[in-house]
């Protein structure tokens, strides 16, 4: 079956600790996405990735980074310069095809920060 | 002026009726409009897309959008409790490659 997986589901974290979140994609999409959900708050773009080994930052990148190196891989990490890393952590891969622009999205990586 | 716009709700409605769910978006170069649900603790899945002025059906779910008053709404007919979750409105801006901004989501609770 096609689709996106994250991992961690859960992950917790010590301050000033850095860490990197999964996401994987058999979909045969162009482009990805990270975007971070509060509670109460919409999803707010972190990076976005159109081809590989080129990504662009989104609305919130500050203490963030990813890298494209594969068309199926956009792992993104959490630095330890984010200062409220705890959140809800959405992965999408885009279905630009037709001009559709459709977004499926992984099963999401919960982070909190002990 | 946030570029997509929702109430957050919660919208209330009894089981049976119609849920009615509105969106409206600054730029008026807009091109692709989404409508996609959400249950709590878990990820975004599509409900409708829209890309061209007037009406699109599925189901029990009606799309709408006029782009002249940069509006786009969501109707559910025949409200289920399982419908409960939260509707984000999403909206391919213009410029920049297809990239897809949200608005907060109204809550929709049908009531049994």
């Amino acid at each position: 079956d096609g689709g996106i997986t994250q991992s961690p589901k859960y992950l917790f974290r010590k301050e000033g600790q850095n860490v990197t979140l999964s996401c994987e994609q058999n979909l045969n999409h162009d482009a990805m996405y990270w975007y971070r959900q509060d509670p109460g708050q919409g999803l707010r773009l972190i990076y976005y990735s159109q081809i590989v080994n080129d990504f662009q930052k989104g609305d919130i990148a500050e203490g963030y980074s990813v890298s494209r190196e594969k068309k199926e891989s956009f792992p993104l990490t959490v630095t330890s310069a984010q200062k409220n890393p705890t959140a809800f952590y959405l992965c999408a891969s885009q279905d630009a095809g037709a001009g559709a622009n459709v977004l499926t999205f992984g099963a999401g990586s919960r982070l909190t920060v002990l | 002026q946030k570029e997509v716009e929702q109430n957050s709700g919660p919208l209330s409605v009894p089981e049976g009726a119609i849920a009615s769910l509105n969106c409206t978006y600054s730029d008026r170069g807009s091109q692709s409009f989404f409508w996609y649900r959400q249950y709590s603790g878990k990820s975004p899945e599509l409900i409708m897309s829209i890309y061209s002025n007037g009406d699109k059906e599925d189901g029990r779910f009606t799309a709408q959008l006029n782009k002249a008053s940069q509006y786009v709404s969501l109707l559910i007919r025949d409200s289920q409790p399982s419908d409960s979750a939260t509707y984000l409105c999403a909206v391919t801006l213009s410029g920049g490659y297809q990239k897809v901004t949200f608005g907060i989501g109204t809550k929709l609770q049908v009531i049994p």
